[in-house]
């Protein structure tokens, strides 16, 4: 089963700068997936990284402030742009199992606080 | 559009006691519907999934359609099973969409 890596796992930014959150996956898959958890709330889909197009994303969410790079099958990069204090999130990645179609397996997180 | 409810954010039952984590979705397609946990300091990892009727961790869930619910049970819980439980809908491609999340506590 795919196993997630994901760093950094935590991070204390400025206000408008910009960090870049990578994700490895130990196996080869056609979908990654970024999520983002504010404080005290569920889970949200940003977007869905697949190789070798532009990643898709969710409403509410637009690629000049969180752009993905997919450059191939097990690695993708989530950037979170001229930050502020309300991108104070945990981020994270996601993959399914093996193949397609299989659940989604998630990496550790990215603890963000910007100040 | 979707949407997946848990109306508990926070549940506790003493060890030994029977525990139900409740869970409603709405969702026009034909839905695939997952419960991921999260023990304290952990990551997010999957517990069981509709399809699979599968028992884990003594933890069962069955999918009613006629009341659109997903609910998670377990006959006694254990001080272990004390975690975040979320469940989540998947919907098209691999899209996965989460309730807020339901705390529980076992108490020893």
């Amino acid at each position: 089963s795919a196993v997630i890596s994901q760093k950094p796992s935590r991070d204390i930014c400025q206000r408008g700068t910009s960090l870049t959150i990578q994700c490895q996956v130990d196996s080869q898959v056609t979908m990654m997936f970024w999520y983002r958890q504010q404080p005290g709330q569920s889970l949200t889909l940003i977007a869905t990284a697949n190789q070798g197009s532009e990643a898709t994303y969710e409403s509410g969410f637009v690629i000049d402030k969180f752009p993905i790079s997919r450059p191939n099958l097990t690695f993708s990069t989530l950037t979170v742009s001229n930050m502020s204090p309300e991108d104070s999130s945990i981020y994270l990645c996601s993959a399914p199992r093996d193949t397609e179609g299989q659940p989604q397996h998630f990496g550790d997180g990215t603890r963000l606080s910007i100040l | 559009a979707q949407r997946v409810t848990q109306p508990e954010k926070l549940l506790s039952v003493f060890k030994g006691a029977p525990v139900e984590l409740k869970c409603n979705y709405s969702y026009s397609g034909s839905p695939e519907l997952f419960w991921y946990v999260q023990y304290s300091r952990q990551r997010l990892q999957l517990l069981l999934r509709h399809i699979s009727r599968e028992s884990i961790k003594g933890f069962t869930a069955d999918l009613n359609k006629g009341e659109t619910s997903f609910h998670l049970k377990k006959p006694f819980a254990q001080e272990e099973d004390s975690a975040m439980y979320y469940c989540a809908l998947r919907a098209g491609a691999n899209n996965l969409f989460f309730g807020t999340g339901t705390r529980l506590t076992v108490i020893p």
